[in-house]
């Protein structure tokens, strides 16, 4: 357990319907990553946030996804009328960023999606 | 933007024997090369990683070396044992994390 925690673990939704799920990081790592992984494939960088700045979003990031880290913890990712396409894995990761410029992230278990 | 490409994508030892993954990436700003385990249903677990002013780095049965003027690193397992099975992903950092497509090891008692 690396301590990043995500709710829910698993979501099966019909399509066009919105859903959102959490991630709490470890509690003292500023930056927070936001991944999505397809079967048998690595896992593909979507955002991350340093405290509560997004500062970088893929274009993988489509409009209607959004991410939010309103209090600089915890982060919630929405995906707005959803779509087969979206089926995945959703993982989150967190690291600390600081003089030390360390890069080690830390992932958590993920949220797996299934859009029916 | 950065390319990251990992062979094989599938390996399969003996237990006790070594296991070697090996990566390239096409960015030279790359500086930092993190190896990740993941098990079924699991998020992936950082197992070792190695920076760009360093050659390579041992940790027990672990080892990862890099190559910077070639752009590819490796990712070696020795006394391979049947719970090291799972998928491996490398991954190269320099404006974001890319990730390789995966090992699957499996090894087999």
């Amino acid at each position: 357990d690396t301590g990043v925690s995500q709710d829910p673990r698993h979501k099966i939704t019909k399509r066009g319907q919105n859903v959102t799920f959490r991630c709490d990081p470890i509690s003292e790592h500023n930056r927070l990553y936001w991944y999505r992984q397809t079967l048998g494939q690595g896992p593909e960088f979507l955002t991350y946030f340093q405290n509560e700045a997004q500062l970088e979003k893929s274009r993988l990031l489509s409009d209607r996804f959004s991410a939010e880290r309103p209090k600089g913890s915890f982060s919630t990712l929405e995906i707005q009328r959803t779509e087969q396409g979206d089926s995945a894995m959703y993982l989150c990761a967190s690291s600390l960023m600081g003089t030390g410029l360390s890069y080690e992230q830390y992932f958590g278990p993920g949220t797996r999606l299934t859009v029916t | 933007g950065e390319n990251v490409e990992q062979h094989p994508s599938t390996l399969s030892v003996q237990e006790g024997d070594s296991a070697v993954i090996k990566c390239t990436y096409s960015d030279s700003a790359s500086n930092y090369f993190p190896w990740y385990k993941q098990e079924l249903g699991k998020g992936p677990q950082l197992i070792i990683d190695i920076r760009s002013n360093v050659g390579e780095k041992k940790d027990q049965r672990i080892a990862v070396t890099l190559n910077k003027t070639a752009k590819h690193f490796s990712l070696h397992i020795t006394e391979t044992q049947p719970e090291d099975s799972a998928v491996y992903f490398c991954a190269a950092n320099s404006n974001d994390m890319r990730f390789g497509a995966g090992t699957r090891l499996t090894v087999k008692p």
